[in-house]
């Protein structure tokens, strides 16, 4: 079945270093992937996503790219502040006929500190 | 816009009680609507998906006599839990789509404890 697998954190940075968070997948056919955070004490918020291949969502400053070959949709950003500290999930949905449902990757803890 | 809400927020229950978790699109109308378990340290689990004025479409391994889902508007969707026992609980997050838009919206999910 389809599965996602993105980096165990938590990841810890100081502000303004590079951050990137590796996320490979597992589908049959074509997904559409997806960057999910969760800050503190919210729901999760769609950070970017990708529909195709090579497709690049980028949003706030976060960037990733739909790599086919690689199977993977890993999230970069050049320059971290404390208030990106979060949880972010790599999501897939395999656009089946079971309508729009998510796999999720089990979520990796950003602490950006000053 | 695209606001989704859970209540309650958090809940303590005793272990053979039935607990209602509410899931509530504020400003849109949700045609479908999916509940997921969270786990500590672990990935959302979709248990199950909502379609307004249809029985619920649970995934393998989930108890549809245990978690009974109701979506009876557009707007709302209740998860009750029947008898909960210990091993219920859990973090439980909903999510609502609007119409034959693709995004998921989700709510900020609810902390069920069952003593």
């Amino acid at each position: 079945g389809d599965s996602v697998t993105q980096m165990e954190g938590p990841v810890t940075l100081s502000e303004e270093a590079c951050l990137t968070i590796n996320c490979t997948y597992t589908a049959t056919g074509y997904p559409s992937l997806f960057w999910y955070v969760q800050y503190p004490g919210e729901g999760l918020q769609l950070l970017l996503k990708a529909t195709k291949a090579d497709d690049k969502g980028s949003n706030k400053g976060f960037e990733a790219t739909y790599r086919k070959e690689t199977t993977s949709f890993h999230l970069e950003k050049g320059s971290v502040q404390v208030s990106d500290s979060a949880v972010y999930f790599c999501a897939l949905s395999a656009n089946t006929g079971g309508g729009n449902k998510l796999t999720f990757g089990t979520g990796t803890q950003l602490k950006v500190e000053l | 816009g695209a606001v989704v809400s859970q209540h309650p927020s958090w809940v303590i229950c005793k272990s053979g009680t039935s607990v209602k978790i509410e899931c509530r699109s504020l400003d849109f109308q949700a045609t479908t609507m999916f509940w997921y378990r969270q786990f500590p340290k672990q990935s959302l689990m979709l248990m199950a998906t909502s379609n307004e004025g249809s029985k619920a479409t649970y995934e393998q391994g989930v108890e549809k006599d245990k978690f009974l889902i109701n979506h009876a508007s557009l707007t709302l969707s209740t998860l009750t839990v029947t008898s909960a026992h210990p091993e219920d609980s859990s973090f439980y997050i909903c999510s609502a789509v609007p119409g034959q838009k693709y995004e998921q919206y989700f709510g900020p999910g609810t902390r069920l404890t069952v003593t």
